[in-house]
């Protein structure tokens, strides 16, 4: 069985730009979680999205949305990037329920400049 | 509000000592409460979760609602145990709130 894949590795971008990342989960996994992870506050909850729908979602600016195609891939969006956003963005899978595992993905390291 | 606090960013054993990687949560609710582990080079993965009571790669973890602890625990450190190790608690609809974690590192 695959893992949790995320596209690109690696991401270098300019202040006020955008970007997209992407997480394609585990087969037959319908929640996608995503996660900020920097050095100095560790991985922070961003959004849980399931069955095409945002179930939960963490205290970020608008800036960051998502979404989740009918298949669970699920993509991340940032708008107007800013140095701070500079942090590796993990994407992690699950079947859904309550204390159900969480399957992580390798990360994209997102460097703004 | 919910948080994970580990109080210690960094833990140095020797192989063979005993090792405790504290965790404490606030939550108003009934906690489902987890442990996760990056190994060096690896994915960020589960290493064990309070409702299993099990023990794996001989770590236990005890929750303990009055002192809302989920301290980690095995008898005998070994070398391939040093890793980062993040408790994790699990909210209303798959919200994890993690703790900023703890560097093990066990020396030989």
């Amino acid at each position: 069985k695959a893992g949790v894949t995320q596209t690109p590795r690696y991401l270098i971008k300019t202040r006020g730009q955008q970007v997209t990342l992407s997480c394609s989960p585990i087969s037959g996994h319908r929640s996608v979680s995503w996660y900020q992870q920097t050095p100095g506050q560790g991985l922070q909850f961003l959004f849980e999205y399931f069955s095409e729908t945002q179930r939960n979602k963490g205290n970020f600016p608008g800036r960051f949305s998502g979404r989740q195609f009918s298949n669970s891939r699920s993509e991340m969006n940032v708008s107007t990037l800013e140095l701070g956003d500079s942090a590796l963005y993990l994407c992690a899978s699950s079947l859904g329920r309550t204390n159900e595992k969480l399957f992580f993905g390798s990360g994209t390291q997102l460097s703004v400049l | 509000a919910q948080r994970v606090t580990q109080p210690e960013k960094l833990l140095s054993v020797f192989k063979g000592a005993p090792v405790e990687l504290k965790c404490n949560y606030s939550y108003s609710g009934s906690p489902e409460l987890f442990w996760y582990v990056q190994y060096s080079r690896q994915r960020l993965q589960l290493l064990l979760r309070h409702i299993s009571r099990e023990s794996i790669k001989g770590f236990t973890a005890d929750l303990n609602k009055g002192e809302t602890s989920f301290h980690l625990k095995k008898p005998f450190a070994q070398e391939e145990d040093s890793a980062m190790y993040y408790c994790a608690l699990e909210g209303n609809g798959q919200n994890f709130v993690f703790g900023p974690g703890t560097r093990l590192s066990v020396l030989p």
